[in-house]
């Protein structure tokens, strides 16, 4: 039982470039989360999902998309990147009922 | 959704109690009080929520105000490994029109425990 797995760990990125931020789970669990982290600071919901095939936008969603490729799947794309955009990119996942959510060791993302 | 204020940063000693606070005084009825901790750069781990009554697990006591406008996390005996920024989070007891619940965080408390 891995619980949230994010690949790759880090990465780094030439402004202009695209990437998709890989996050699977394997707890059953109903919803999913992204989530950034800029130095210094708390996170910021970024998408999330209620389930396959449904995503919502969080609190700063401009320059990603998502795609719930299936209940496991969560993946957060990076269409042109921007130095704006270095981060430490968190994936999440909860159950139905939402007790708690479960968190990734994260993404380290740069920009250059 | 209802926001949380919470310091900056605190110390406490090894051994002692830590007690962090929280300020939500918008907070509805239905929502409910999240603590989590994020241990140096690793993603965050949920410690404990509570809605009306205080609560206690093996990692932390929820002290909750009648009023519930604010709330105490207690760690009843810190330890280096305690060291750590934690979050008051809150969260409607009901789903989003998708279905689901959206956990908002804010900046958080950094607590240092001193040996």
């Amino acid at each position: 039982n891995a619980g949230v797995t994010q690949t790759p760990k880090f990465q780094v990125l030439k402004t202009g470039q695209s990437m998709t931020l890989q996050c699977a789970q394997d707890m059953n669990h109903n919803s999913m989360y992204w989530y950034r982290q800029d130095p210094g600071m708390g996170l910021r919901l970024i998408y999330y999902s209620a389930s396959e095939g449904t995503t919502d936008k969080g609190e700063v969603p401009n320059g990603y998309n998502v795609s719930r490729l299936n209940k496991r799947e969560f993946s957060l794309r990076l269409e042109s990147a921007a130095p704006s955009q270095t981060s430490v990119y968190f994936c999440a996942s909860s159950p139905q009922g939402g007790t708690e959510a479960f968190f990734g060791q994260g993404t380290r993302l740069t920009v250059v | 959704d209802a926001k949380t204020t919470q310091p900056t940063s605190m110390d406490c000693a090894e051994g002692r109690a830590a007690n962090l606070p929280c300020n939500h005084s918008t907070i509805s009825g239905n929502e409910y009080v999240y603590w989590y901790r994020q241990i140096h750069s690793q993603g965050p781990q949920y410690i404990i929520h509570g809605l009306k009554n205080n609560e206690t697990n093996e990692m932390a006591s929820l002290i909750i105000t009648e009023d519930r406008k604010s709330s105490t996390l207690i760690l009843p005996h810190a330890t280096l490994r305690d060291t750590a920024v934690y979050y008051c989070i809150v969260r409607p007891s009901g789903t989003t029109t998708s279905g689901t619940y959206k956990y908002i965080f804010g900046t958080g408390t950094r607590l240092k425990v001193l040996a």
